[in-house]
């Protein structure tokens, strides 16, 4: 079993519409969570941290569920511009006390006009 | 404030040759990772440094592959005798500390294409 897993995807959806993702983990001991998105041949830039009571920025909203171990992101009035792969990274605190820093392979996103 | 900067943004080797990535953290991060992505593929982590040390290279091959972080200059990731599976986009990213609540910022990649 992966680490984290994703929503394989891809996800193609109108303009306008709400859109959700989920990412599950599966150490207990993780201790940070994140969604980046990519742009297609781009690097990862930080969309938003997650945190356990739940946080929403404009359209997006991310929660965060330790007992069953999943985050999820969802995008409500999508635009066109929302278009990327979002990735679910999971951070948690490895050997000689270094971050240990995973990432999903990537939910992608494409919105239609 | 400069971003993370790597160079070269591309790079292409034939096999066996060396190749050395480049990477520049943002001005006050002394932290610096790097990272591997393969075609449709996932970010993997490789290596995480700190000034002079390498503080965690669980994710690194155990040949052909090293990476340093010197007290001056940028940090260098090395691969020798590079193979056509090395064909791939290294990112590297930066912070100002280390603990599992920091944001990474990365910077643009390099591509390797081994022929």
């Amino acid at each position: 079993r992966k680490e984290v897993e994703q929503d394989p995807g891809p996800f193609n959806v109108p303009e306008g519409a709400t859109v959700a993702f989920n990412c599950t983990y599966s150490n207990s001991a993780s201790q940070s969570f994140f969604w980046y998105r990519q742009d297609c041949r781009k690097e990862p830039k930080l969309l938003m941290s997650v945190y356990s009571s739940g946080n929403e920025d404009g359209r997006f909203t991310a929660q965060l569920n330790r007992a069953s171990q999943y985050i999820s992101l969802l995008i409500r009035d999508s635009k066109l511009s929302d278009s990327a792969t979002y990735l679910c990274v999971v951070n948690m605190r490895g050997y000689s006390s270094a971050s240990k820093i995973i990432f999903g392979s990537g939910t992608r996103l494409s919105i239609r006009p | 404030n400069a971003g993370v900067m790597q160079n070269p943004r591309h790079l292409v080797r034939r096999r066996g040759q060396e190749a050395r990535l480049r990477c520049s953290p943002m001005k006050g991060h002394s932290h610096v990772y790097w990272y591997r992505q393969l075609p449709e593929e996932g970010l993997k982590f490789m290596v995480y440094l700190q000034k002079e040390n390498i503080i965690d290279e669980s994710g690194m091959p155990k040949e052909r592959f090293s990476a340093e972080f010197p007290k001056e200059g940028p940090s260098i990731l090395r691969i020798q005798q590079v193979v056509r599976g090395d064909s791939a986009a290294y990112f590297c990213a930066s912070s100002p500390r280390g603990g599992t609540q920091e944001t990474q910022y990365f910077g643009p990649g390099t591509r390797l294409l081994v022929l």
